[in-house]
């Protein structure tokens, strides 16, 4: 069995800023972990994912992500926001098969000019 | 542009239609899915088609009616939908279905944004 969690449903940064989304995670088998961004009107991209053969992984539009296997945690970070992030994003746990993969609530991120 | 297309990218129904959505990719992929997305919700998968076979349905009513004629396409047969029904619906793939491959992500098409009155 797997869950996400995402904490906080709305994060907003000032242009520039640092964008920090917090996702933690529970899996009874090693994780397989993705983000997924969702722009108004578009369906999910992937972003980055983890699949254990590093622990910083870094993804598009200049976004990373760590895993913390102590802290079953996830984050994506990038360090200077931009307008254009602003956009829904996903956390996902794989399951067996990755059509069961178990999503996070989501965060909306808001970039303020 | 995304590699899975999904036709009509809006549809409006009455709750005695009958109507489908379409979805195609040409990636190669071997596992399709539906998912339902209401706003400000993360998507809920519908169904999983394996190898052009219906492998897993999540308890969906039988007004949705997936079909996957081959590789390439998905349908998703629409009749007597409620207004309840109303949502984005997308289209997903993914390289290798199956246990024993759980890094490979999904590939999302755009949606179709159902209304129904």
């Amino acid at each position: 069995a797997q869950s996400v969690t995402q904490l906080g449903s709305h994060v907003s940064v000032s242009e520039g800023a640092l964008v920090l989304l917090r996702c933690n995670y529970s899996s009874s088998v090693p994780p397989y972990l993705f983000w997924y961004v969702q722009y108004p009107n578009q369906g999910l991209q992937l972003l980055l994912k983890y699949t254990s053969a590093a622990t910083l992984v870094k993804g598009i539009n200049g976004f990373e992500a760590e895993f913390k296997k102590s802290e079953t945690s996830f984050h994506l970070t990038k360090p200077s926001a931009h307008m254009s992030d602003a956009a829904e994003y996903f956390c996902a746990v794989s399951g067996t098969n990755a059509g069961k993969s178990t999503f996070g609530d989501g965060t909306t991120l808001t970039v303020k000019p | 542009d995304t590699e899975v297309t999904q036709t009509p990218k809006h549809l409006v129904m009455g709750m005695t239609n009958k109507k489908s959505l379409k979805c195609e990719q040409h990636m190669g992929h071997r596992a399709m899915y539906w998912y339902k997305q209401k706003a400000k919700k993360p998507p809920e998968l519908m169904f999983v088609y394996s190898y052009e076979k219906l492998s897993i349905n999540e308890s969906v009513p039988s007004r949705f009616s997936p079909e996957c004629p081959n590789s390439s396409l998905l349908n998703l047969h629409l009749h007597a939908l409620q207004p309840e029904d109303s949502a984005l619906y997308l289209c997903a793939s993914s390289p290798t279905p199956g246990q024993g491959v759980r890094n490979s992500p999904l590939h999302f098409g755009n949606g179709t944004r159902l209304t129904v009155t």
